[in-house]
């Protein structure tokens, strides 16, 4: 059984970049979330994806936007980087949207904006 | 709005003594709670959970947790830990309708085990 994985592991970019992280959703996981962890804290809910639809989303503005493919692996987009969003960004799938599931995690993404 | 509150941001414990690490939140309404363990260089897994039934629930490497409806707490307990403990430890509790759940954290308790 593949568990999660995201790709890459650890990218720097610049202020006002676009950038694109991925994921693999673990077998048979029909859905994605995607949280942020900033140094120090716990992790913040970005967005939910549920058979390719989005179904849930935290306080995060529109520049970051996703998509779930239909082998349900998924893409996290930022637009217009900004310093803040420097982070670890994790990417968790499980099979279903019910609160008491299980999160599988990936061992995210550095995002380092300067 | 939810919140979670992790009281220590690190406990630093020796090897083979007890160890509680706490969570508190803040919710009116029926809830989910997990703990999940993040080791060095690897992702978050989960370590137990509290859904519903017994207050107390355990996880197979010796710890257990506590549901404490009164005083919105799900502490964290092991009665002897390892140097292989050694990891940040999250709380997290859902929020939101079923079918659109969002787990809400607190900011994670790293648990130092001194030789």
């Amino acid at each position: 059984e593949t568990g999660v994985t995201q790709s890459p592991t650890h990218l720097i970019k610049t202020r006002g970049q676009q950038v694109t992280l991925r994921c693999s959703s673990q077998s048979g996981h029909n859905t994605v979330s995607w949280y942020q962890q900033a140094l120090g804290q716990g992790p913040q809910f970005i967005f939910q994806y549920y058979r390719e639809e989005e179904n849930g989303r935290g306080n995060f503005p529109p520049r970051f936007s996703g998509l779930q493919f239909p082998n349900y692996s998924s893409e996290l987009n930022v637009n217009a980087l900004e310093l803040d969003d420097s982070a670890l960004y994790l990417c968790a799938s499980s099979p279903g949207t019910s609160g008491y599931r299980e999160l599988f995690f990936g061992e995210g993404s550095r995002l380092t904006v300067l | 709005a939810q919140s979670v509150t992790q009281l220590d941001s690190q406990v630093p414990v020796f090897e083979e003594a007890p160890v509680e690490l706490r969570c508190n939140y803040s919710s009116s309404v029926s809830v989910y709670l997990f703990w999940y363990v993040q080791y060095p260089n690897q992702g978050l897994q989960l370590l137990l959970k509290y859904l519903s039934g017994s207050t107390l629930v355990e996880s197979i490497n010796g710890f257990e947790a506590e549901f404490n409806k009164s005083q919105t707490s799900f502490h964290l307990r092991k009665p002897s830990v390892h140097i292989s403990d050694t990891a940040e430890y999250f709380c997290a509790v859902t929020r939101g309708t079923d079918s659109n759940y969002q787990l809400i954290w607190g900011a994670g308790t790293k648990l130092i085990i001194k030789p």
